[in-house]
């Protein structure tokens, strides 16, 4: 079945420092990825859709240039959080879908981010 | 107002019986679709089961299946003979106008935490 590939699985960093987190279709292509945030014990977040060859959609409130997204190619798409900060601690969820409106997201297994 | 809506934070359920999660959707497109995904403690998002607002039947994925009920918006989730491994948060999505392609985000609820006892 269709996989995404989310790298990496966890990661700690410094307050200030900046983290990229990738996001790979692995068997099929995504024009459309979307990244999400998550708080423990609460819902998905849509953060942002991410097109490929063009410009992401941010959602109202996040900034954008704090959270960049780079969708390169149809396989690849990476968030990278800039000058992070402890607020920025999250889980970060990628996801994509194939076929029809009728397709299901095709999550990656998150990115435990830690700032200290 | 929330589109999506589950009423159930937390249900709990003896390991071998049934459970009825709860989801209600407003939308005001005819064409729509809706999705169940469970979130075991790990985080991965696992999807379990679609809907199509046009679907003449209910969905049935295995022991997953969907009771549409579209007069009334709702789109529960039926678990039968629960299993200890069923114990995770569910979250009821829908996309609007799925005909325009899968490009559409998914509009999520806020989730229901489910244990399943031994």
């Amino acid at each position: 079945g269709a996989v995404v590939s989310q790298h990496p699985s966890w990661v700690i960093c410094k307050s200030g420092t900046s983290v990229k987190i990738e996001c790979r279709s692995l068997d099929f292509q995504a024009t459309t990825m979307f990244w999400y945030r998550q708080f423990p014990k609460q819902s998905l977040m849509l953060m942002a859709t991410s097109n490929e060859g063009s410009k992401a959609t941010y959602e109202q409130g996040v900034e954008k240039d704090k959270f960049l997204i780079n969708h390169a190619s149809l396989t690849l798409s990476t968030l990278t959080v800039t000058s992070a900060h402890p607020e920025d601690s999250s889980f970060y969820i990628c996801s994509a879908s194939f076929g029809t409106g009728s397709s299901p997201l095709h999550f990656g297994n998150g990115t435990r981010l830690t700032v200290t | 107002a929330q589109k999506i809506t589950q009423t159930q934070p937390g249900m709990f359920v003896q390991e071998k019986e049934a459970v009825t999660l709860d989801c209600t959707y407003d939308t005001s497109d005819p064409s729509y679709g809706l999705f169940w995904y469970k979130q075991p403690s790990s985080g991965e998002m696992i999807f379990l089961i679609y809907q199509g607002s046009y679907d003449q039947q209910n969905a049935t994925e295995g022991r997953y299946s969907l009771n549409f009920q579209k007069a009334r918006k709702s789109a529960n989730l039926v678990i039968s003979a629960s299993q200890l491994g069923d114990s995770a948060m569910y979250f009821c999505a829908m996309r609007e106008g799925p005909h325009a392609g899968n490009n559409r985000k998914l509009i999520w609820g806020l989730g229901t935490s489910l244990a399943v006892n031994p």
